[in-house]
């Protein structure tokens, strides 16, 4: 069946350098994606979301970049920090009360 | 605001036991739902609610059930504990369904529940 997936299972970039976490999904009905952020130990947390009839969404140090002609979803750091280590999921609403998760990556900040 | 609480944190069963994994919301949110998260899978939908009294299933479902006799809370309960269940379980609401291209579909999840099964 239609799944969102991600590229890469592992990121490790420098602290203070921009991160790129890519995320292709193949439902091209999909109108909404969101990104999540999950710390050890602990449940998912919103980062930022995009519906369909945007390129590009920014918010506070992220931007998530949505292409749908090759259905291809991204979400942007800026300056990477400690704090940003974690595994980052995208999602997609497939309508009728489902969210589809892809498997995740898991973002390593070296210092 | 507690937000999302879930009860207990970790729990280790043998197979063919039976409990029930608790959580509770007071964000009045209308809007369940139980995952399950497996290493490499992402999370996965098991049960979900869209209102008190109504429950539904997600895609993997088998060896659940639920029920949602307040708005608070949405226990999950393994009937027959497998191996295969072994996993950590989160809980989610949200404000309204999730619809198509809403912003109120975000959900706030849980801390998470641990579950071995031996």
């Amino acid at each position: 069946g239609e799944s969102v997936g991600l590229h890469l299972p592992t990121l490790s970039v420098q602290e203070g350098d921009n991160s790129i976490i890519n995320c292709a999904y193949s439902n091209s009905a999909s109108d909404y994606f969101i990104w999540y952020k999950q710390e050890s130990g602990k449940g998912p947390q919103f980062i930022i979301d995009i519906r369909s009839n945007m390129d590009k969404r920014q918010g506070q140090r992220v931007t998530v970049l949505l292409n749908k002609t090759v259905k291809h979803l991204s979400l942007q750091i800026a300056a990477t920090q400690p704090g940003d280590s974690a595994v980052y999921f995208c999602a997609e609403n497939l309508g009728d009360y489902k969210l589809s998760f892809g498997a995740g990556t898991t973002v390593t900040v070296r210092a | 605001n507690a937000g999302v609480t879930q009860t207990p944190k970790f729990q280790v069963l043998k197979t063919g036991q039976s409990m029930t994994l608790q959580c509770a919301q007071d964000m009045n949110h209308e809007y369940m739902s139980w995952y399950r998260q497996d290493p490499g899978m992402g999370l996965r939908l098991i049960h979900y609610s869209v209102g008190a009294g109504i429950t539904d299933q997600g895609e993997v479902p088998n060896g659940y059930n639920v029920s949602r006799s307040t708005t608070e809370d949405f226990p999950l309960r393994l009937l027959s504990a497998a191996p295969s269940q072994t996993s950590v379980y989160f809980c989610a609401s949200s404000y309204t369904r999730q619809g198509r291209g809403s912003g109120a579909n975000v959900l706030t999840f849980g801390a998470g529940s641990r579950l071995t099964v031996l």
